[in-house]
């Protein structure tokens, strides 16, 4: 079936460097792009999401970036900080009309790790 | 604000024995969900409800059942646990169906011996 995955498993980088998480998607009729965080011993917490028809956002200090060509989603974050150590997922919504819509489905995550 | 509450934090059960999640939102929130995480699987759906009263199966739903009687709370039965259910149960709320917002609990660490 269609997913969603992730390149990298893991990824360390020094405190305030910028961090760049990378994600393959498959599903050409997801709707929207989500980005979400989970730091250990909780939920995952929402950052931001992307709509299927732009190739940026930009939150604080997070930039969501969309390739649609080769069904690429990346999270950048700037000035990486030891309070961003966690674990990231992507996940997808799919449109209407879609067996799957509304549902979210999550990719398997990457984990990052802030050094001070 | 609470947000989403679930309960117990953890559980050790013996296989075979019937166990309900417990999963209460203060958010008045439409959409209801359940995931279960496991390690290298990311977090697959289990059930969800697009509405009080309604429900649906998502990705992996075999073994689990859902209720939703009123907009607030969304428990989760194990109606004969297995060894192969031991995981970690989050439950979720969005304001409403397809939001990509969505509210997590704490999660319930449930282990099946």
């Amino acid at each position: 079936g269609e997913s969603v995955g992730l390149h990298l498993p893991t990824l360390s980088v020094q405190e305030g460097d910028n961090s760049i998480i990378n994600c393959a998607y498959s599903n050409s009729a997801s709707d929207y792009f989500i980005w979400y965080k989970q730091e250990s011993g909780k939920g995952p917490q929402f950052i931001i999401d992307i709509r299927s028809n732009m190739d940026k956002r930009q939150g604080q200090r997070v930039t969501v970036l969309l390739n649609k060509t080769v069904k690429h989603l990346s999270l950048q974050i700037a000035a990486t900080q030891p309070g961003d150590s966690a674990v990231y997922f992507c996940a997808e919504n799919i449109g209407a009309g879609g067996t799957s819509y509304g549902k979210l489905t999550f990719g398997q995550g990457t984990i990052l790790t802030v050094h001070p | 604000i609470a947000g989403i509450t679930q309960a117990p934090t953890s559980q050790i059960l013996a296989a075979g024995r019937r166990m309900t999640l417990r999963c209460t939102q203060d958010m008045r929130h439409n959409a209801m969900y359940w995931y279960r995480q496991d390690l290298g699987l990311g977090l697959r759906l289990i059930h969800y409800s697009n509405t009080a009263g309604t429900t649906g199966k998502g990705e992996v739903p075999d073994g689990y059942s859902v209720s939703r009687a009123n907009t607030d709370d969304f428990p989760l039965t194990l109606a004969s646990a297995v060894p192969s259910q031991t995981s970690v149960y989050f439950c979720a709320s969005s304001a409403n169906w397809g939001n990509t917002e969505a509210f997590f609990g704490q999660g319930t660490r449930l282990t099946v011996v």
